[in-house]
C-alpha cells in the first residue's frame, strides 16, 4: 500500500541555519506530494505542493522537489528563523482517491 | 479563505459516555475527513464523508461512527468512550472527489481527554 516515511525528529537548528526535512514515500502511479505545518496549538496547514515529477513546490522560503527516481519530496529551506518552529509533515493523494497519506510528522525547533 | 471550525478545543470527558464532535466548513466542500494525531504516529483517518449521508471507513474506524446530515457538517461520535481514544482530533474538508491535486483544509483540532 501507500505510505510516507519522514525523518525522525525532534530537529534542533539555530537561527539561519540551512534545513533539511527527509521525506520518501511508496505509492503506485503518480500520486500527488504535499508539505503541511503545524504551529503550536493549531491545526494543519498547507505548506506546499507538487502534482507531478520534477515539479518544485515553493511558499515562505521553503522549497521540495517532486524526485520520482528516488521517490522523495525533501524539504529545504535556506536560512531558517524561530517562527519555523513547528511541526512538518509529509503526505500524498492517490488518483482516484480524496485520501492523504501522512508521515509521522517532524518537530522542528529554531533557536535564537 | 475556506474556514474549518471544530465546536471545542479542548473537551473532558468520562468513560463510557458518548462524545459528539462538531466541525462546520463554509466553502461548500464535498469531502469531509476525521483524523486523529498522536504523537509519533502521525494523523490516522478514521471516517470521510463524499456527500451528505455518505461515510467511509478509514484506517481505524473502531470504537468511533460519524454523521452528515447536511454538507457544511461532519459529526464524530465516540459511542462509549475509553481511555485510548484521549487525542487530538482533527477534521478537514477538500472541494470535490474527482482531483488528487486538491490540498485538504484543517481545522485547529479538539484536544480531547477521556477520563
Amino acid at each position: 500500500g501507500n505510505s510516507v516515511t519522514q525523518m525522525e525528529g525532534p530537529v534542533t537548528l539555530s537561527e539561519e541555519a540551512f534545513l533539511t526535512i527527509n521525506c520518501t514515500y511508496t505509492a503506485t502511479g503518480y500520486p500527488s506530494l504535499f508539505w503541511y505545518v503545524q504551529y503550536p496549538g493549531e491545526g494543519l496547514q498547507l505548506l506546499l505542493k507538487a502534482t507531478k515529477a520534477d515539479d518544485k513546490g515553493s511558499n515562505k522560503g521553503f522549497e521540495a522537489t517532486y524526485r520520482k527516481e528516488t521517490t522523495s519530496f525533501h524539504l529545504e529551506k535556506g536560512s531558517v528563523q524561530v517562527s519555523d518552529s513547528a511541526v512538518y509533515f509529509c503526505a500524498l493523494s492517490q488518483e482516484g482517491a480524496q485520501k492523504l497519506v501522512f508521515g509521522q510528522g517532524t518537530r522542528l525547533t529554531i533557536n535564537p | 479563505d475556506v474556514k474549518v471550525t471544530q465546536s471545542s478545543r479542548y473537551l473532558v470527558k468520562r468513560t463510557g459516555e458518548k462524545v459528539f464532535l462538531e466541525c462546520v466548513q463554509d466553502m461548500d466542500h464535498e469531502n469531509m475527513f476525521w483524523y486523529r494525531q498522536d504523537p509519533g504516529l502521525g494523523l490516522r483517518l478514521i471516517y470521510f464523508s463524499y456527500d451528505v449521508k455518505m461515510k467511509e471507513k478509514g484506517d481505524i474506524p473502531e470504537g468511533y461512527s460519524v454523521s452528515r446530515e447536511k454538507k457544511e457538517r461532519f459529526s464524530l461520535i465516540l459511542e462509549s468512550a475509553s481511555t485510548n481514544q484521549t487525542s487530538m482530533y482533527l477534521c478537514a474538508s477538500s472541494p470535490t472527489r474527482v482531483l488528487k491535486t486538491q490540498p485538504q483544509h484543517f481545522g485547529d483540532g479538539t484536544r480531547l481527554s477521556i477520563l
